[in-house]
């Protein structure tokens, strides 16, 4: 099983680009998360989906939009991107939502807005 | 205040030496604790649950004490591979789920 995956490792944009960062995993879980990680901050939740079909805002949504494609997959998007955007972004799984379940990072992806 | 708040450290310890971190939370209604590792430029990843009786795993000790609001994690005959930053989480629901991560505490252990 290669567990959670990420796609792109690195990405470099300009200001005002779009892109669209790709996750998938192969355990079955239903939630799945999108984080952003800053240095000297603790990883804060963008968005997160609890199970196929939904999808809700977490604590940084502004800037981006998810899509809950089907149960393996969950992508994250920036439509215009700003140089705040500068991040490392993981994505996360779980086995169901709620308190008490262990989340599985993928790799990250490490985006770098000019 | 922060919600969950960790000394950034770096802690440099020698191989062999016990070193201990805390992880102090505000929301008393705070549910579920787990503490995370996570190495240089990877993914965090699970290192054990804390339980409120607290629990051990090997060289690691994690506690729980609800009244000070805080989590503690112990490590044991540090070995050089036990480098890494050591994240807190803590979960809690105050009218939905919600997770928060420690910004972490880095850990060196020299030879």
């Amino acid at each position: 099983n290669a567990g959670v995956t990420q796609t792109p490792k690195f990405q470099v944009l300009k200001t005002g680009q779009s892109m669209t960062l790709q996750c998938a995993q192969d355990m079955n879980h239903n939630s799945m998360y999108w984080y952003r990680q800053d240095p000297g901050m603790g990883l804060r939740l963008i968005y997160y989906s609890a199970s196929e079909g939904t999808t809700d805002k977490g604590e940084v949504p502004n800037g981006y939009n998810v899509s809950r494609l089907n149960k393996r997959e969950f992508s994250l998007r920036l439509e215009s991107a700003a140089p705040s955007q500068t991040s490392v972004y993981f994505c996360a799984s779980s086995e169901d939502w709620g308190l008490g379940y262990e989340q599985y990072f993928g790799p990250g992806t490490r985006l770098t807005v000019t | 205040r922060k919600e969950v708040e960790q000394d950034p450290g770096p802690f440099n310890v020698p191989e062999g030496a016990t070193v201990a971190f805390n992880c102090t939370y505000s929301n008393s209604a705070s549910q579920s604790f787990f503490w995370y590792r996570q190495d240089c430029r990877k993914e965090p990843k699970l290192l054990m649950s804390v339980y409120s009786s607290g629990n051990e795993d090997g060289r690691f000790t994690a506690q729980l004490n609800r009244a000070s609001q805080y989590i503690s994690l112990l490590i044991r005959d540090s070995k050089l591979s036990d480098s890494a930053t050591y994240l807190c989480v803590v979960n809690f629901n105050t009218g939905g789920f919600k997770t928060i991560f420690g910004a972490g505490t880095r850990l060196f252990v020299k030879a």
